[in-house]
């Protein structure tokens, strides 16, 4: 009973190049949020996906940031020209809309910009 | 603007004994209530739910809901040296079937 899935779980990227995060949900889940986490920081919501749709993307920076979650395949967060602030921990979460919010956490990515 | 406050500590507990952790949220329509553990370095898991006034025990651990005063409560009875770790509390509000609302969380730190 495979939990949700992350890769990589390290990355390091030099500033202005690109970065791909990905998440694959629990088994059964449909629903895929992400969060960033600074160090010593509270949880940061980013984007709420469905198949194929963005839900809500209120948390995402209006640049540079995209997110996916196409039918068939993982999720993924999209940082595009990165900077030296973008270093943190990406986390993916996802949940089965019939058990409530209830949501569950891959390993995370951490993202190292140089 | 909704919110969750919790105190972030941190918070030193003797081995052996209980560990009480609060939480605090503004929106009187919440539905769903969680704790969440995070070890340092790793990720948010879920350790508790509540969504209905009372108390709800699993294991060592003991969620309190009180929902006229706004508060849920994380209680840990004989408290180990692994239940070292920031507890995160987080609420979902009445108009939504998706988001939560984080705490920034408490560090707890159990003394041997």
């Amino acid at each position: 009973n495979a939990g949700v899935m992350q890769n990589p779980r390290h990355l390091v990227r030099r500033r202005g190049q690109e970065a791909r995060l990905r998440c694959s949900p629990m088994k059964g889940h449909s629903h895929v949020y992400w969060y960033r986490q600074l160090p010593e920081e509270g949880l940061k919501f980013m984007v709420y996906l469905q198949k194929e749709n963005i839900i809500d993307e209120s948390g995402m920076p209006k640049e540079r940031f995209s997110a996916e979650f196409p039918k068939e395949g993982p999720s993924i967060l999209r940082i595009q020209q990165v900077v030296r602030g973008d270093s943190a921990a990406y986390f993916c979460a996802s949940s089965d809309p019939g058990q409530g919010n209830e949501q569950y956490f891959g390993p995370g990515t951490r993202l190292t910009v140089t | 603007q909704k919110e969750v406050e919790q105190n972030s500590g941190p918070l030193s507990v003797p081995e052996g004994a209980i560990a009480s952790l609060n939480c605090t949220y503004s929106d009187r329509g919440s539905q769903s209530f969680f704790w969440y553990r995070q070890y340092s370095g790793k990720s948010p898991e879920l350790i508790m739910s509540i969504y209905s006034n009372g108390d709800k025990e699993d294991g060592r651990f003991t969620a309190q809901l009180n929902k006229a005063s706004q508060y849920v409560s994380l209680l840990i009875r004989d408290s180990q040296p692994s239940d070292s770790a920031t507890y995160l509390c987080a609420v979902s509000p009445w108009e939504s079937n998706y988001q939560l609302i984080w705490g920034a969380g408490t560090k707890l730190i159990i003394k041997p």
